[in-house]
């Protein structure tokens, strides 16, 4: 069983803000997803970074995977309120069945206007 | 296009009682999965079926059973309800694994047991 950590658990800013969050792991993956998860929704892909080192920009938000592929992180740039919610990371290992998609228990985020 | 479709959207269940959690794909996926989410604990994953006709446990099977009625349907089972799994379920499925995979959910069934 892989050990999955997102640090902040919580994390209430003003809009404008910069933020990071973290997902990190002892183990080596494949690839690593984040997700989004706003209220009574369910979770929606953001991005998948697969390369170690990689680094992938989705508007104000920049992903980037650790050289070793065991960690990721999420940097938002002037956060707004409409990046309330919930950030979960899903590590991706290819080899074997597709099964145990497995997520972590997420950073809370709250932008208040 | 329905994406991922859970039944019902909400529950209220007497302590000991049963019920099943529906869900469906028009996805053509093979994987599909169900999570309960509860306040602080992300998404736990309850079973998962890698492909039509075979199902396997995740991380907290216990109390739930599953079947796999076809390529779309997953649904989830409550034999004998305790309030400790009042929670919200989701669904999922997710397309082949690989760089380009990716999951998607239905909006949840929120379950209370009383």
């Amino acid at each position: 069983t892989q050990l999955l950590e997102q640090s902040p658990q919580f994390l209430s800013i003003q809009e404008g803000e910069n933020l990071t969050v973290y997902c990190n792991s002892s183990s080596v993956f494949s690839s690593l997803q984040w997700y989004r998860q706003e209220p009574g929704e369910g979770p929606v892909l953001l991005v998948t970074v697969v390369t170690g080192g990689e680094v992938k920009k989705l508007k104000r938000l920049t992903f980037q995977f650790g050289d070793a592929r065991k960690d990721s992180s999420l940097h938002i740039t002037a956060a707004q309120p409409g990046d309330t919610g919930l950030y979960l990371c899903a590590p991706m290992n290819y080899g074997g069945s597709q099964g145990n998609l497995i997520f972590g228990k997420g950073t809370k985020l709250s932008v208040k206007p | 296009n329905a994406g991922v479709t859970q039944t019902p959207k909400f529950q209220v269940l007497k302590t000991g009682q049963s019920m099943t959690l529906q869900c469906a794909q028009d996805m053509n996926h093979n994987s599909m999965y169900w999570y309960r989410q509860d306040p602080g604990m992300g998404l736990r994953l309850i079973y998962y079926s890698a492909s039509e006709g075979t199902t396997d446990k995740g991380e907290v099977p216990n109390g739930y059973n599953v079947s796999r009625l076809n390529k779309r349907e997953f649904s989830l089972r409550l034999e004998s309800a305790a309030p400790s799994q009042t929670s919200v379920y989701f669904c999922a499925s997710r397309t082949p694994a690989g760089e380009n995979t990716e999951a998607f959910f239905g909006q949840g069934t929120r379950l209370t047991v009383v």
